[in-house]
C-alpha cells in the first residue's frame, strides 16, 4: 500500500521568502514522487517528479524537491516566493513494482494552500 | 493545441439525469485516467484505460462508466446523477501504464448536481 501525507494544510509566506512544503509517503517499493500545482479554477500542473535518480530534483518556476529516503519525505522548496506561487500544492506517489515500473495509480496527498503575502 | 481537454468545463443539472464528460488527448498517450476531486480537493482516481483496456476500476457506483472509443479518448457517463456527484473531475493521460509514471491532467470539468 502508499500513502501521502503533508504535513501542512496551509502555509504562508512573503513575497521574496523561502518556501517550505512537507511531504511524507509510504511505500511498500521504490516510489515514484512528484508534486504538482493547482491555480485557482485550473487543472494539475506537474512541477517535478522524482524517479529513483538524483535525489535533488529541479522543477519548474524555481522549485527543488529532495527525496530523502531515511526519512520518507520529499519536501518542497523555492529560495524566494512570488506572488504567482499562490496555489494548493499537491505531494503525489506513484508505486512502482519490483521490475521498477509503475501500476499507473497515483496517490494524492490532501494539499497544501501556499499563500504569498506582499 | 491543448494536450489534454475536457468538455464541458462547466456542467449543472438536476438530480437524477444522465449526463457525460468528454475527454481528448493528442499526446499520443496510451494510457487515460479519470479523477474525482472533492469539495476538500481531495483527489481519487477512478478509472484508467489503456489502449481501450480498462486497468483500474476503484470502489466506483456503477452508476459511472467510463467509454473509450480509441486510445484518445476517455468519455465519462454517470446516470441517474446524485447530490453527492457534485466535484470536479479531471482527466488525464500518461504514456503507458508501465514505465512513464507522470501523468498531464486536463483543466477539469465542474459538475454541479441541484
Amino acid at each position: 500500500a502508499q500513502s501521502v501525507t503533508q504535513l501542512d494544510s496551509h502555509v504562508s509566506v512573503s513575497e521574496g521568502t523561502p518556501v517550505l512544503l512537507r511531504c511524507n509517503y509510504s511505500s511498500s517499493y521504490s516510489p515514484s514522487l512528484f508534486w504538482y500545482v493547482q491555480h485557482p479554477n485550473k487543472g494539475l500542473q506537474l512541477l517535478l517528479k522524482y524517479t529513483s535518480a538524483a535525489t535533488l530534483v529541479k522543477g519548474i518556476n524555481g522549485f527543488e524537491a529532495e527525496f530523502k529516503k531515511s526519512e520518507t519525505s520529499f519536501h518542497l522548496t523555492k529560495p524566494s516566493a512570488h506572488m504567482s506561487d499562490a496555489a494548493e500544492y499537491f505531494c503525489v506517489v506513484s508505486l512502482l513494482n519490483a521490475g521498477g515500473t509503475s501500476y499507473g495509480k497515483l496517490t494524492f496527498g490532501q494539499g497544501t494552500i501556499l499563500t504569498v503575502h506582499p | 493545441d491543448t494536450a489534454v481537454s475536457q468538455t464541458p468545463k462547466y456542467l449543472v443539472t438536476q438530480m437524477g439525469n444522465d449526463k457525460s464528460i468528454k475527454c481528448e488527448q493528442n499526446l499520443g498517450h496510451d494510457t487515460m485516467y479519470w479523477y474525482k476531486q472533492d469539495s476538500k480537493k481531495f483527489l481519487k482516481i477512478m478509472f484508467s484505460y489503456n489502449n481501450k483496456e480498462l486497468i483500474i476500476n476503484e470502489t466506483v457506483p456503477n452508476r459511472f462508466s467510463p467509454k473509450s472509443p480509441d486510445k484518445a479518448h476517455l468519455n465519462l457517463h454517470i446516470n441517474s446523477l446524485e447530490l453527492g456527484d457534485s466535484a470536479v473531475y479531471f482527466c488525464a493521460s500518461s504514456p503507458r501504464s508501465s514505465g512513464g509514471p507522470e501523468q498531464f491532467f486536463g483543466p477539469g470539468t465542474r459538475l454541479t448536481v441541484l
